[in-house]
């Protein structure tokens, strides 16, 4: 089973839409994970953070977190053609020797249509 | 959010030269620095992993007499990439952890080419 799953797309939604990112993990004591953004091209821009059960919201982004189904999400409002981007969803895990690593997914491609 | 700066952005050279690389965290300490690197519609690989005044660790399958890191300060890691040949050629991509919550910052990335 892969440590971080990611449908990877492409999802394409109408300018003005909800776009909803998912993803999964396996490692059930994980304790932070992330939401980056990644234009083609460009190297990765986090966009959330969420360490804790339940929604947090910044601006047109909710990160859903949900540990007991080891379930992360991303809502978009509003979605915007700038918006398209492949989606990262990255989740720390401990690597042994006092190390943490980021452990991303394959990314989710989206597109926004005008 | 903090700021992760690299340089040079894009480096061209020739096929047995080496090239360096600079990452600094700008307004943040990182005692934990990361090396990635990406071709074209791949996901990220991580290269290595450099904490301030220790050797890096390198993942499995990476040379690290090839890709030379040194993480001399809080602020600065540097990726020498050595003898480099044409399928080095690839999009390098650095990475500072702050302190608190384990947010990790990447820099704008080095596109090199080898020829």
């Amino acid at each position: 089973q892969k440590e971080v799953e990611q449908n990877s797309g492409p999802l394409s939604v109408p300018e003005g839409a909800i776009a909803s990112l998912n993803c999964t993990y396996s490692d059930r004591g994980s304790q932070s994970f992330f939401w980056y953004r990644q234009y083609s091209g460009k190297s990765p821009e986090l966009i959330m953070s969420i360490y804790s059960n339940g929604d947090k919201e910044d601006g047109r982004f909710t990160a859903q977190l949900n540990k007991a189904s080891q379930y992360v999400s991303l809502l978009i409002r509003d979605s915007q053609p700038s918006d398209s981007a492949t989606y990262l969803c990255a989740v720390i895990r401990y690597s042994g020797a006092g190390s943490y690593q980021l452990t991303f997914g394959k990314g989710t491609k989206l597109s926004v249509i005008p | 959010g903090a700021v992760v700066s690299q340089h040079p952005s894009w480096v061209i050279c020739k096929s047995g030269t080496s090239v360096k690389i600079e990452c600094r965290s700008l307004d943040f300490q990182a005692t934990t620095m990361f090396w990635y690197r990406q071709f074209p519609k791949q996901s990220l690989m991580l290269m290595a992993t450099s904490n301030e005044g220790s050797k890096a660790t390198y993942e499995q399958g990476v040379e690290k007499d090839k890709f030379l890191i040194n993480h001399a300060s809080l602020t600065l890691s540097t990726l020498t990439v050595t003898s480099a040949h044409p399928e080095d050629s690839s999009f390098y991509i650095c990475s500072a952890r702050t302190y608190r919550n384990y947010e990790q910052y990447f820099g704008p990335g080095t596109r090199l080419t080898v020829t």
